[in-house]
């Protein structure tokens, strides 16, 4: 069955500085992976999805991701952080369902 | 378009009631899948529809269930409620079943079990 681990439940992250969020996963076949973000008392909103083909994909609000197959991860970044990014984020593999990470809370401090 | 819609926002119930959520997909979307968010357990699938059928089903006992309408509309039906039902259920809709396929999420409807 597959699964995705996001290894950090919270990260805190000072306003400019680059952020990085870590998601591993379990597949045996092509994983078509995403991010989705939650603010609080919100649904999900979808960063970015990979499918196949480039393994640098871009998202919305300056996010992007690495799929690396060797790894098994589909990391998230933003190079610059904004308050607003404060939310909690969650990596997902579909196999007909999403199986969704714990999440990790991101902290935004000024 | 339209987002996912899902009403009503909000919920309390108490135990042993019945409640129904709906749900109205974005235009154009037949599939309707339905997610628990709980602190506990957080993101788990509950169950999928497409065309007015049952997909796939995830690891809830039988008093969760659900139907699709022919105009792609689901509702969720949780009968004999128990305290540990009280969570966010989420809403998704994609354009057709299948793993390549993206699920687009409604904001949710936020239920209390007393």
């Amino acid at each position: 069955a597959q699964s995705v681990t996001q290894p950090d439940i919270h990260i805190t992250v000072s306003e400019g500085a680059s952020l990085e969020l870590r998601c591993n996963y379990s597949y045996g076949a092509t994983p078509y992976l995403f991010w989705y973000v939650q603010s609080p008392g919100q649904g999900l909103q979808l960063l970015l999805k990979y499918f196949s083909g480039d393994t640098l994909v871009q998202g919305i609000k300056g996010f992007e991701a690495e799929f690396k197959r060797s790894q098994s991860s589909f990391n998230l970044r933003k190079p610059s952080v904004h308050w607003s990014d404060a939310a909690e984020y969650f990596c997902a593999i579909n196999d007909y369902k999403l199986s969704f990470g714990a999440g990790t809370t991101v902290t935004v401090r000024a | 378009k339209a987002g996912v819609t899902q009403t009503p926002r909000y919920l309390i119930k108490t135990r042993g009631q019945q409640v129904t959520l709906s749900c109205s997909p974005i235009s154009g979307h037949r599939s309707v899948s339905w997610y628990q968010q709980t602190p506990g357990q957080g993101l788990q699938f509950l169950f999928e529809y497409f065309s007015e059928t049952q997909r796939n089903k995830g690891n809830f006992p039988g008093r969760f269930s659900g139907r699709q309408f022919s105009n792609s509309r689901s509702e969720m039906n949780v009968s004999t409620l128990e305290l540990g039902d009280s969570a966010l259920y989420l809403c998704a809709s994609s354009s057709r079943q299948g793993a390549r396929e993206t699920q687009y999420f409604g904001p949710g409807t936020r239920l209390l079990v007393l």
